[in-house]
């Protein structure tokens, strides 16, 4: 079962900041955040993943609350190319599997 | 070019044929994974492995067989006795690092519809 709770969907316009939500609260000290996205019919596309700070890459940012039992991935500007299903992902350090939940699906309007 | 292939991208079969989906890598991964999907629904691990010649059964193995013997490939065969195998199949690979696993990153999937 997935650890984590998104919300099934979200629009946003296009330009503006997106930001997705995620609920992990039974997350474990060493177990990470990770986010993936999938566009239809494509293998998921790693985005990013933090442990307690927050991270920024050249996709997106990941902020973590200090209790670490939320999570907001913001895509600073979205584009018509964001539109995709983004999972949110509680990973332990040693562990292999990746347990998707079914993610939100965020549809970036013109 | 580095990556993870698949192929093909879609297939075909008859029901209670075997069929075996490719998945290769070049960026010197040590494990990999076989993912299912079915419509509307997150990622299912089948089957995993971390070195060559050696695997691990995931939460859904049954009806379903792997082989690795060369650290590039990890090919996955759906068995007949695998009784609803229609659906999206995805590869990953990953870097075993101390104590642990890295980022995994996925292939682009193949679309097995049996008829």
């Amino acid at each position: 079962d997935a650890k984590t709770t998104q919300p099934t969907s979200m629009d946003c316009a296009e330009g503006r900041a997106a930001n997705l939500p995620c609920n992990h609260s039974t997350i474990s000290g060493n177990e990470y955040v990770y986010w993936y996205r999938q566009i239809h019919s494509q293998g998921p596309q790693y985005i990013i993943h933090g442990l307690k700070n927050n991270e920024t890459n050249e996709m997106a940012s990941l902020i973590i609350t200090e209790d670490r039992k939320s999570s907001t991935l913001i895509l600073p500007h979205a584009t018509l190319r964001d539109t995709a299903v983004y999972y949110c992902i509680v990973r332990g350090y040693n562990t292999d599997k990746l347990i998707f939940g079914t993610g939100t699906r965020l549809q970036v309007f013109p | 070019d580095g990556g993870i292939t698949q192929s093909p991208k879609y297939l075909f079969r008859k029901e209670g044929q075997n069929v075996t989906l490719s998945c290769e890598q070049n960026l010197n991964h040590d494990a990999m994974y076989w993912y299912r999907q079915d419509p509307g629904q997150g990622l299912r691990l089948i089957y995993y492995s971390q070195i060559v010649n050696d695997f691990q059964k995931g939460d859904i193995a049954e009806g379903y067989s792997v082989s690795r013997e060369k650290k590039e490939s990890f090919p996955l065969t759906v068995t007949s006795a695998q009784k609803n195998p229609t659906a999206f199949y995805l590869c990953a690979s990953t870097h075993r690092i101390a104590g642990g696993v890295d980022t995994q990153y996925f292939g682009p999937g193949t679309r097995l519809t049996v008829l």
